[in-house]
């Protein structure tokens, strides 16, 4: 199955950009990654998905502009431009594998973004 | 409006049960995959179960395969987590969410606002 791999933090200035990746193990470089963001105390929020070949589908419901996505081998980046307070939470990647019984759902780590 | 309510978690003595209880609405029920996921304080997401939309097909994650039963009732709207033998290690917010496609692919597009399991003796 495989795995997703995210830093454990990260920080942008408050109209600053900030690029967070999840990447793939080896061998899953096909996959589609679904991105949430998840404010303090509440449930996850979906953002967009992203394959290789970028955005797939398209943006949750009330996502700004300012959210955009970029597929690149094993990598699949989330970048939010001119960030406002409002962006800081914590950032979850996650993907679906296999079928039937043994279907099931990894999830990095989480990256928390600080609004400095 | 998609609607997720998670309820019935608590606190419960490591070894004991909880059914945890997911009522949907908004949203054709008895037409997704439905899935819990959890969250220990402080950690990230971890994926524990899912259902197919009739109920005939589960899976689970190996951390809870034999302590944890899935199930759902597509008449009420409802998903269902029996959780036995419980650890400490199990204690995280519960959430329930819906499998949807959205026409792309599918993804977890709606999320409830979780239910608070602790294990302590």
């Amino acid at each position: 199955q495989p795995v997703l791999t995210q830093a454990p933090s990260a920080s942008a200035s408050l109209g600053a950009s900030v690029t967070l990746t999840c990447t793939l193990s080896s061998a899953y470089s096909n996959y589609v990654v679904d991105w949430y963001q998840q404010r303090p105390g509440k449930g996850p929020r979906f953002v967009m998905r992203v394959g290789a070949g970028g955005i797939v589908g398209s943006k949750g419901d009330g996502i700004p502009d300012r959210f955009s996505v970029l597929g690149s081998g094993l990598n699949r980046n989330l970048t939010i431009k001119n960030i406002q307070e409002e962006d800081e939470s914590d950032y979850h990647c996650g993907a679906d594998h296999g079928s039937g019984s043994s279907f099931l759902v990894v999830f990095g780590g989480g990256t928390k973004l600080t609004v400095l | 409006e998609v609607q997720l309510v998670e309820s019935g978690g608590g606190l419960v003595q490591p070894g004991g049960s909880l059914r945890l209880s997911c009522a949907a609405s908004g949203f054709t029920f008895s037409s997704n995959w439905m899935h819990w996921v959890r969250q220990a304080p402080g950690k990230g997401l971890v994926w524990v179960s899912r259902i197919n939309s009739d109920g005939s097909s589960t899976s689970y994650a190996d951390s809870v395969k034999g302590r944890f039963t899935i199930s759902r009732d597509n008449a009420k709207n409802t998903l269902y987590l029996q959780m036995n033998s419980l650890r400490a290690e199990d204690a995280a917010v519960y959430f329930c969410a819906p499998y949807y496609y959205d026409g792309s692919g599918y993804s977890f597009k709606y999320w409830g606002q979780g239910t608070l399991v602790t294990v302590s003796s």
